[in-house]
């Protein structure tokens, strides 16, 4: 079983449409959980950054973790052709240690 | 933009070369992490590099070396390439947001053995 598990997708929705990512993992050493965001052969991209358990909202992005179940979400309000990417989550047991990814889930908007 | 870079951007080789990539971190920065990204798989981490001494190692072979200079800029060494090793090679330093460290990554070196 991996530590960290996401569906790879792809995962398409029409604009406007509300988008909600997820991931599941089994260390619960895990302290801190980001999304990233990564554009076809570029490098992941930092969108949100969530210490420990509940709630941030940055825009049209929400970041929930609930450490009880090992599991969290990257809700998109609003959806934009813009967002269509692949969004990673990393996760690590210090901020400045390892990342453990996901796979990814490869997301299209569709206008 | 991160202000991470990464050279070169593309890189072909033969199975058995030896490959070395480079990296210079964010200014400031004095953490460095190397992870190697398959196609349609997430990163993995390979080590990482605080004041030019390794500081963590994942799950990789001793042909993947690396060092971390006095600038804080660094390179990762790979010898006895394998097909597998087709890549993206990502560089990523540590800075803080908000309150906490965080990765900051570079776009990557796309790495392709032949």
């Amino acid at each position: 079983q991996k530590e960290v598990e996401q569906d790879p997708g792809p995962l398409s929705v029409p604009e406007g449409a509300i988008v909600s990512l997820n991931c599941t993992y089994s260390n619960s050493a895990f302290q801190y959980f980001m999304w990233y965001r990564q554009y076809s052969r570029k490098g992941p991209e930092l969108l949100m950054y969530t210490y420990s358990s509940g709630n941030k909202e940055d825009g049209r992005f929400t970041a929930q973790v609930d450490k009880s179940s090992k599991y969290i979400s990257l809700f998109i309000r609003d959806s934009q052709p813009s967002d269509s990417a692949t969004y990673l989550c990393g996760l690590s047991n210090f901020g400045n240690e390892k990342l453990t990814f996901g796979t990814g889930t490869r997301l299209t908007i569709i206008p | 933009e991160t202000g991470v870079t990464q050279s070169p951007t593309h890189l072909i080789k033969t199975r058995g070369q030896q490959v070395t990539l480079r990296c210079s971190s964010q200014s400031g920065h004095n953490t460095v992490s190397w992870y190697q990204q398959a196609l349609g798989q997430g990163p993995q981490f390979i080590f990482q590099y605080y004041r030019e001494e390794e500081n963590g190692r994942g799950n990789f072979p001793p042909r993947f070396s690396g060092l971390q200079f006095p600038n804080y800029s660094s390179e990762l060494n790979v010898n006895a390439l394998e097909l597998d090793d087709s890549a993206l090679y990502l560089c990523a330093s540590t800075g803080t947001s908000g309150s906490y460290d965080t990765q900051y990554f570079g776009p990557g070196t796309r790495l392709t053995v032949l």
